[in-house]
């Protein structure tokens, strides 16, 4: 039974450019949760969505960050016109249905070089 | 929204001896409080959690505990060994269909 999957693990942008992260979550698990950790910090929240539904994205940035969940395919964290403090590194989490009441599965993370 | 305070950001501790990491939360409302441990270069991994209705938790070298007056939980890691070495994060939640808000970590070195 694979784990959540990230890719790419390491991406590197130009200031500008767009950045997408793709998550595919533990065979059988409908939520999928999006961190951010930047150097020496902690797991910031971004968003949490079950397919086809964003359930809590109150820790997403208003503006360049959006974050989907299709009915087929990964999940997708999508990153616009990136800047250098976008630079960190991405979690995705995945859990089984009945949501985060009990363990998260992290993937390994997709590490952002904003140059 | 929560709150968690994690304490300390570091901690040293003798092959052998104990080591104790404590965190604070602020939503009454949370009941459910994992501790997850992340090794370089990989995603955090579970290795203890404890709900609301019970105090205290353990699991072979490792223990948790938890003060809701207070609104506080600990991890004990006992007779540390140097694969005990990475950061811990403490997180906190309501439980179903809520996020899970993490501690900022605290990056335990296990001395020879």
């Amino acid at each position: 039974n694979a784990g959540v999957m990230q890719n790419p693990r390491h991406l590197v942008r130009r200031r500008g450019q767009e950045a997408r992260l793709r998550c595919s979550p533990m065979k059988g698990h409908s939520h999928v949760y999006w961190y951010r950790q930047l150097p020496e910090e902690g797991l910031k929240f971004m968003v949490y969505l079950q397919k086809e539904n964003i359930i809590d994205e109150s820790g997403m940035p208003k503006e360049r960050f959006s974050a989907e969940f299709p009915k087929e395919g990964p999940s997708i964290l999508r990153i616009q016109q990136v800047v250098r403090g976008d630079s960190a590194a991405y979690f995705c989490a995945s859990s089984p249905p009945g949501g985060s009441g009990g363990e998260l599965f992290f993937g390994e993370g997709s590490r952002l070089t904003v140059l | 929204g929560e709150n968690v305070e994690q304490h300390p950001s570091t901690l040293s501790v003798q092959e052998g001896d104990s080591a104790v990491i404590k965190c604070t939360y602020s939503d009454s409302a949370s009941n459910y409080f994992p501790w997850y441990k992340q090794e370089l270069g990989k995603g955090p991994q579970l290795i203890i959690d404890i709900r609301s209705n019970v105090g205290e938790k353990k699991d072979q070298r490792i223990a948790v505990t938890l003060n809701k007056t207070a609104k506080h939980f600990s991890l004990h890691i006992t007779e540390t060994q140097p694969e005990d070495s990475a950061v811990y994060f403490c997180a906190a939640s309501r439980g179903r269909d809520d996020k899970i808000i993490f501690g900022k970590g605290t990056r335990l070195h296990i001395l020879p």
